[in-house]
């Protein structure tokens, strides 16, 4: 089955403990985006990817860190989480085209304390 | 810079009645401009998108949105709500340079019986 995978589904740690979220997909998708989902914001893009090695930041990028060292990978890093990162965190990936849709993972509910 | 402007968070309507939800975009270049459908606890799903093809675009599930240039306006509409329609809708236009998605604020929709 074509998908996103994303993990954890739900996280709760404290400020400055770092974690990782990892995201992966099995559609052989050049480009991949990390989101976070706000009450009343919207999806707001954090950091995307056009291929291995190649990232750039989003519109939000303060705070966190990704990395593609394989094509189906992009994990997201926040090496020292603060409570304002508190948010519904998303995975997406896509063809190479920006007409192409996005196809999302399931969703990262982190809380931090 | 792209952005878009979804009209009410909240959308309420009885079942069978028109659905219609508003988004104008801000584009100094033809834009591709899609939407999205996010139902409870789970990732984002593509209803439909626009790319230039027609301005009437049919989607899943019965919907359907009009590309209008001189309005800057994309309306997601569907003639007959269903139940299995409330959800939280996005519209989104691909940002500049082409790697970027924008997505507006959300609308709720809820279904009334």
């Amino acid at each position: 089955e074509a998908q996103v995978t994303q993990n954890p589904r739900y996280l709760i740690t404290v400020t400055g403990k770092k974690l990782t979220v990892t995201c992966s997909q099995n559609m052989n998708h050049e480009y991949m985006s990390w989101y976070r989902q706000d009450p009343g914001l919207g999806l707001r893009q954090i950091y995307y990817s056009m291929n291995v090695e190649v990232t750039d930041k989003g519109d939000v990028p303060e705070g966190y860190k990704v990395s593609r060292k394989e094509k189906r990978n992009f994990p997201l890093i926040l090496e020292s989480p603060s409570p304002n990162q508190t948010s519904l965190y998303f995975c997406a990936s896509n063809l190479r085209g920006s007409y192409n849709e996005q196809f999302f993972g399931p969703g990262t509910r982190l809380t931090v304390l | 810079a792209q952005s878009v402007t979804q009209l009410g968070s909240h959308v309420s309507v009885s079942e069978g009645a028109l659905v219609l939800l508003r988004c104008n975009y801000s584009s100094s270049v033809p834009p591709y401009l899609f939407w999205y459908v996010q139902y409870p606890n789970q990732g984002l799903q593509l209803l439909l998108k626009y790319t230039s093809a027609a301005t009437l675009v049919k989607g899943i599930n019965g919907f359907e949105a009009e590309f209008k240039k001189s309005e800057t306006s994309f309306h997601l509409t569907k003639p007959s709500a269903h139940m299995s329609d409330a959800a939280e809708y996005f519209c989104a236009v691909i940002g500049t340079g082409g790697f970027k998605t924008i997505f507006g604020a959300g609308t709720r929709l809820f279904v009334k019986a």
